[in-house]
């Protein structure tokens, strides 16, 4: 079975900090690898992804995620962070190919809170 | 274009009752997925429906679960004698295609639904 680990519940940064959120999956096989923000009272949305080619993979409003293999570990990262930033942050897999495995693994979460 | 949409939002029922939880799709999108989310959890899967074909009901944790989508658009989650665990939020999610790991999943503001 898969799982996913974000060690960091909550982070406070401050503005123009720069940002890296952990994530960790176990699954032997191949994987798709999502990151998710959900705004406080919005739903969630899709931050960016991976499935193949560059690891480096860079999504919207500026956050990046690299993909290591040998690590199991698809960090999301941002240089300087902006208070509309805050939010929760999800990391997620599923397995690849097809045929059943769309469902998404999702880990707890990253409450992040950015100060002026 | 319109996004998944939930009804009802809020939902307060009392042990024991019935309840019915309503998702309206993208248009077009093949795949629906259900999510129940905890406090301070993320996500976790329930089931997963191609068109009207429910292909994994595997997270669905009791039989008092249970979903339909009959005509492969809209989908109603029913929990059958409420049970104070039940409490959670339970999250809508579409997709375009058949069974494609790598298409981004659109969700829904979710119902929050309170056992009492």
């Amino acid at each position: 079975a898969q799982s996913v680990s974000q060690h960091n519940h909550h982070v406070i940064l401050s503005e123009a900090a720069s940002l890296e959120l952990g994530c960790n999956y176990s699954y032997g096989g191949t994987v798709n690898l999502f990151w998710y923000v959900q705004y406080p009272g919005q739903h969630l949305q899709l931050l960016l992804k991976y499935f193949s080619g560059d690891p480096l993979v860079k999504g919207i409003k500026g956050f990046e995620a690299e993909f290591i293999k040998s690590k199991f570990s698809f960090n999301l990262r941002k240089p300087s962070v902006q208070w509309s930033d805050t939010a929760e942050y999800f990391c997620a897999v599923n397995s690849a190919p097809t045929g059943g495995g769309n469902k998404l693994t999702f880990g707890t979460g990253t409450q992040l809170k950015v100060e002026l | 274009g319109a996004g998944v949409s939930q009804s009802p939002r809020y939902k307060v029922a009392k042990r024991g009752q019935d309840v019915a939880l309503r998702c309206d799709p993208i248009s077009g999108h093949v795949s629906l997925f259900w999510y129940q989310q905890a406090l301070g959890q993320g996500p976790e899967f329930l089931t997963y429906f191609q068109n009207e074909a429910q292909l994994d009901k595997s997270g669905l944790p009791s039989d008092r679960f249970f979903a339909e989508r009959p005509e492969g658009s809209v989908s109603t989650l029913k929990i059958q004698r409420t049970q104070q665990e039940d409490s959670a939020v339970y999250l809508c999610a579409s997709s375009p295609r058949l069974a494609a790991s790598t298409d981004t999943q659109y969700f829904g503001p979710g119902t929050r639904l309170t056992v009492l």
